[in-house]
């Protein structure tokens, strides 16, 4: 399967550390994209990486690509409560008819 | 970025009974996908809504248990048919407005319990 396997499944960090997840994806990919998703409402995208790019930076995130490990990571510096949520990674396969895979996601819990 | 809107918010049903939700865009997109989320799982792909044909669906999903139209540009509806209990989820709209495999926005869901 394409989709990707975040790790951990869940993270609690206390406020104003760095929270790290990983995305793991097993076949050749076009891009990598990260969403946040607070309290089972919509998801807001965060950061696109294409498979070309190694990292890229939005803000207090960092993200990382390495296409020969195939895994992402996201980072998210000096948190805050308001971090609080699930976040994904999706992958777009190399085939550009197939549609973009969720991966399960990382529960992060910011502790004040 | 396309804003979207969804209807209704949330939504208790009786078992048997059909919901249809409603997904509205404040911008013409191509590409409009329903996903379902069920609880603390991630997003599966329903199907695409196309304008002016049928939707695609993916593997598991049929037209008889999720009838979708796509009148136009802006708006799509997702009807969930003859609800049983395992139909209790979160029903995602989204949009691609940049391209194919581009970024996707995502309506606020829509959450039902079946019971």
């Amino acid at each position: 399967s394409q989709q990707g396997e975040e790790d951990p499944q869940a993270l609690s960090i206390q406020e104003g550390e760095n929270a790290t997840m990983n995305c793991s994806y097993k076949t050749s990919i076009n891009n990598l994209q990260w969403y946040r998703q607070n309290s089972g409402r919509g998801l807001v995208h965060l950061i696109l990486i294409r498979s070309n790019e190694r990292e890229k930076h939005s803000g207090r995130l960092r993200v990382t690509l390495d296409t020969s490990k195939k895994s992402s990571s996201l980072l998210i510096t000096a948190s805050r409560a308001a971090d609080t949520a699930s976040y994904f990674c999706a992958t777009a396969p190399m085939n550009r008819d197939d549609k973009i895979i969720f991966g399960k996601g990382t529960r992060l819990h910011i502790l004040p | 970025s396309a804003v979207i809107s969804q209807k209704p918010s949330r939504d208790i049903c009786q078992r048997g009974t059909s919901l249809t939700i409603q997904c509205q865009v404040d911008s013409q997109v191509t590409m409009m996908f329903w996903y379902r989320q069920q609880p603390g799982q991630s997003l599966t792909l329903i199907a695409t809504a196309n304008q002016g044909s049928e939707a695609t669906y993916e593997s598991g999903f049929v037209i008889d248990k999720f009838p979708i139209s796509r009148p136009n540009l802006t708006f799509s509806t997702l009807t969930v048919s003859n609800m049983s209990p395992e139909d209790s989820s979160i029903y995602l709209c989204s949009v691609e407005e940049q391209g194919v495999q581009e970024t996707q926005y995502f309506g606020p869901g829509t959450r039902l319990l079946v019971l």
